[in-house]
């Protein structure tokens, strides 16, 4: 069973640049959501996506904005980015029949805005 | 809002001690609880899953248990080991409400554990 993976590992972006990052669910899981990890903080949640459309959403604003595959792999898309885009970016694979299912998170993309 | 609090902040205790780590959330409306573990610069590592449903959940050496009302989960590592070295997380889902929505984990600030050998 292939675990939740994530690519590139570390980029370095300028600011107002945009980027890409990307997820491969775990084998069998139909959703995908995307946290961002200041240093020293906890995950904070962005979106999730289920059956490729966005289910939820946390407090982030529209310049943040992503999407699901057929075979349930994720992009996370950030335009305009700004210093305090600077973080760890998490992505975290589950299988919700009725909700609240454990996930499963990859080692993530360190992304350095400059 | 859902706030997520761990304490302590840190902790450091020789090897082979048996410790508690705790976890309080504001709000008892969730769906479940999990505990990670993170080491520096990685991902997350689930370790347990308690349901609301359910007070506690074991792993090995590792006990989890969560009071709803009171708001409140702990961690129970027995006999420590330098390997438990890493940043514990506690986060909560809240239940989902009408429509189909789904939400999130809400994270603490985790516990930053060394354990000395």
């Amino acid at each position: 069973e292939t675990g939740v993976t994530q690519s590139p590992t570390h980029l370095i972006k300028t600011r107002g640049q945009q980027v890409t990052l990307r997820c491969s669910s775990q084998s069998g899981h139909n959703t995908v959501s995307w946290y961002q990890q200041a240093l020293g903080q906890g995950p904070q949640f962005i979106f999730q996506y289920y059956r490729e459309e966005e289910n939820g959403r946390g407090n982030f604003p529209p310049r943040f904005s992503g999407l699901q595959f057929p075979n349930y792999s994720s992009e996370l898309n950030v335009n305009a980015l700004e210093l305090d885009d600077s973080a760890l970016y998490l992505c975290a694979s589950s299988l919700e029949l009725t909700g609240g299912s454990e996930q499963y998170f990859g080692p993530g993309t360190r992304l350095t805005v400059t | 809002k859902q706030e997520v609090t761990q304490i302590p902040a840190a902790l450091s205790v020789p090897e082979g001690e048996n410790l508690v780590l705790n976890c309080s959330f504001t709000d008892s409306a969730i769906y479940n609880l999990q505990w990670f573990r993170q080491d520096p610069g990685k991902g997350l590592t689930s370790l347990l899953l308690i349901q609301s449903s359910q007070r506690e959940q074991t792993s090995g050496r590792l006990n989890a248990s969560l009071d709803k009302s009171s708001g409140r989960s702990t961690l129970y590592i027995a006999a420590s080991q330098p390997g438990d070295s890493a940043t514990y997380l506690c986060a909560v889902r809240r239940v989902f409400y009408s429509g189909g929505g789904a939400d999130g984990l809400t994270f603490g600030k985790g516990t930053h554990l060394i354990i000395q050998p």
